[in-house]
């Protein structure tokens, strides 16, 4: 079985700062990795997505995270911060033989002016 | 394009009372699921259907009831609303077994009272 443990449930951090959330994982077989993110009163839409290869993952909104096998982590970054990336970042895990996405318990970023 | 849609946006039960949360998608998705969102607990999923005719549990799966008998829809029952089932409820599909994205729609909130 998988799981995932996203270590900080709240992340506050000054406009134009820098920012990295925090996603660890469990799993005794190859997984795939997630990270989504939900603004206020919306739906969860994609970030970016680690499926093979490349170790660092580039996506929307100038985001990128870093596939660690060693460390079993896949931590979200953003070199500068702004007031519309105030939301809820959630990790998840799929593997490779199982429909299922499990998730972390979310990280809201909070972003200070 | 509209993607996952679902209805109603809110909802007010009484204790006992049964009602039906409606998905649809467009996209020809094979997967679509059902989670609840409570507070510091991530997403739980609640049932799944790999295709019209399949459908099994999740997580959560009591209280809940669902069926796919075309591609497109997914309704989610409740059969006696109790006040535990107070929660942000969240359809999702997706093509490939969840290797892309996941589309989610903008959510139901439901309070049982």
């Amino acid at each position: 079985a998988q799981s995932v443990t996203q270590l900080d449930s709240q992340v506050p951090v000054f406009e134009e700062a820098p920012v990295e959330l925090r996603c660890n994982y469990s799993s005794s077989v190859s997984v795939y990795l997630f990270w989504y993110v939900q603004y206020p009163n919306q739906g969860l839409q994609l970030l970016l997505k680690y499926l093979s290869g490349s170790t660092l993952v580039k996506g929307i909104n100038g985001f990128e995270a870093e596939f660690n096998k060693s460390q079993t982590s896949f931590h979200l970054r953003k070199p500068s911060v702004h007031i519309s990336d105030t939301a809820e970042y959630f990790c998840a895990v799929k593997a490779d033989s199982n429909y299922q996405l499990i998730w972390g318990a979310g990280t809201k970023l909070i972003i200070k002016p | 394009n509209a993607g996952v849609t679902q209805t109603p946006k809110f909802q007010v039960l009484k204790t006992g009372q049964s009602m039906t949360l409606q998905c649809a998608q467009d996209m020809n998705h094979e997967y679509m699921s059902w989670y609840r969102q409570d507070p510091g607990m991530g997403l739980r999923l609640i049932h799944y259907s790999v295709g019209a005719g399949i459908t099994d549990q999740g997580e959560v799966p009591n209280g809940y009831n669902v069926s796919r008998s075309t591609t497109e829809d997914f309704p989610l029952r409740l059969l006696s609303a109790a006040p535990s089932q107070t929660s942000v409820y969240f359809c999702a599909s997706s093509s490939q077994g969840g290797l892309t994205e996941a589309f989610f729609g903008q959510g139901t909130r439901l309070t049982v009272v």
